[in-house]
């Protein structure tokens, strides 16, 4: 079975600081991993995806997550924090052979000026 | 693409109606799922179709629940009678290409039941 755990449930960073959301899965097979982005009132959007082919991905508006198999971890980075970037991320695994798309409880982020 | 469309964005009803929500998936697309999030409970997977059958509704509450999808372009979730505590917002979800393939989205059915 798989799941994941994401380290935090708020994290609050200043504008153009250092964004480190954690996230720590659980799978017995090879894991697809990916991170989500909710904006209030909104479905959630894909931010990244790891898909077995490179340990570090980038997805949009410079975020970034690095695939550590050792750790079990997912971590999403972004170098500098934007305004705009205040919502509620869901790191999120499914595993080979399955459909089904597990989310964690998710990590919500303030930005303050 | 249009996207994954939910209808309707808000649902208020009381307690013992029965409730229907809708879902377009994206075209082409042959996984769809429904999510149900609430504060407490954050993303539950209730149930998953693959061209149509479901898979898994494992997560699917209690017999107060069901979900169909009668062809690749729509499906229903379907709460009868509905309780209180149902209330939440429902998310539908489309992929393509199995396990890599990322989820698309609908903007949530927002359900209160009073």
């Amino acid at each position: 079975a798989q799941s994941v755990t994401q380290l935090g449930s708020h994290v609050s960073v200043s504008e153009g600081a250092l964004v480190l959301l954690r996230c720590n899965y659980s799978s017995s097979v090879p894991p697809y991993l990916f991170w989500y982005v909710q904006y209030p009132n909104q479905g959630l959007q894909l931010l990244l995806k790891y898909t077995s082919a490179a340990t570090l991905v980038k997805g949009i508006n410079d975020f970034e997550a690095e695939f550590k198999k050792s750790e079990t971890s997912f971590h999403l980075t972004k170098p500098s924090a934007h305004m705009s970037d205040a919502a509620e991320y869901f790191c999120a695994v499914r595993g080979s052979n399955t459909g089904k798309l597990i989310f964690g409880q998710g990590t919500t982020l303030q930005v303050k000026p | 693409d249009a996207g994954v469309i939910q209808s309707p964005r808000h649902e208020v009803t009381e307690m013992g109606q029965e409730v229907t929500l809708r879902c377009k998936p994206i075209s082409g697309h042959d996984y769809l799922f429904w999510y149900r999030q609430t504060m407490m409970r954050g993303l539950e997977l209730l149930i998953y179709f693959n061209n149509n059958v479901p898979i898994d509704d494992s997560g699917m509450p209690e017999d107060r629940f069901s979900a169909k999808m009668p062809n690749a372009s729509f499906s229903t979730l379907k709460i009868q009678p509905s309780e209180p505590r149902d209330s939440a917002v429902y998310f539908c979800a489309s992929s393509f290409r199995g396990e890599t393939g990322e989820l698309f989205f609908g903007e949530g059915s927002r359900l209160t039941v009073l």
